[in-house]
């Protein structure tokens, strides 16, 4: 089976930096996603790791580390719209399914 | 961007009826399509893999006579929740991925349908 492994919440202040760890155990590992999701909605895709190191685009940074089975979302310079869930999923096996950890509960204050 | 449609958005039925929920590839073709359910609060859990022209796979606890997934072309997929319970009460997202030959990566979600069941 898998294991995917999230804060629950986290709390941070605008215009401030946070880091959201994910561990993860799987068989089969492809790739590491993280996305964004306000109540209500979807997800939306924010980035994708399948090689070690650190993925930039602009201000979410995503790192990856398979022999850890550890990953992180950076978001730098946050603004009071980041406030969502963030979610991190691993894809894996042959069908390249994706299974989302619990999600991380992100709040900004002023 | 690639766009994938749910039908319907939100659905409200009695319990014992059943529901049908689609999930529309609009500009792709889509080999793979999976399901989705979240509770409140909750992150999302798969439910099964929808492969077109073949039997989904199912997760386990799922069970696969309650939830019927019909994956009958390259841009439609459907999960048909059988005589539905309160606790199916959920919010159910599909995603697609499109064919073999793009980044193996991509995968395109759907914008949910909210299911009440009274």
């Amino acid at each position: 089976g898998q294991n995917i492994d999230q804060p629950t919440e986290m709390t941070a202040t605008e215009g401030a930096i946070v880091q959201i760890n994910c561990t993860y155990q799987t068989s089969g590992f492809n790739g590491l996603f993280w996305y964004q999701q306000h109540a209500g909605e979807a997800p939306t895709f924010l980035s994708y790791n399948v090689l070690d190191g650190l993925e930039e685009k602009g201000r979410f940074s995503s790192f990856l580390s398979r022999s850890k089975g550890y990953s992180y979302l950076l978001l730098k310079e946050l603004q009071m719209k980041d406030s969502a869930s963030y979610l991190c999923a691993v894809q894996s096996g042959g069908y390249q399914k994706v299974t989302f950890g619990t999600g991380t509960k992100l709040q900004v204050i002023p | 961007g690639a766009v994938v449609s749910q039908h319907p958005s939100r659905v409200i039925c009695k319990s014992g009826t059943s529901v049908k929920i689609e999930c529309r590839s609009l500009d792709f073709q889509a080999t793979t399509m999976f399901w989705y359910r979240q509770f409140p609060k909750q992150s999302l859990m798969l439910m099964a893999t929808s492969n077109e022209g073949s039997k989904a796979t199912y997760e386990q606890g799922v069970e696969k006579d309650k939830f019927l997934i019909n994956h009958a072309s390259l841009t439609l997929s459907t999960l048909t929740v059988t005589s539905a319970h309160p606790e199916d009460s959920s919010f159910y997202i599909c995603s697609a991925r499109p064919q073999p030959g793009t980044e193996i990566h991509e995968q395109y979600f759907g914008p949910g349908t909210r299911l009440t069941v009274t």
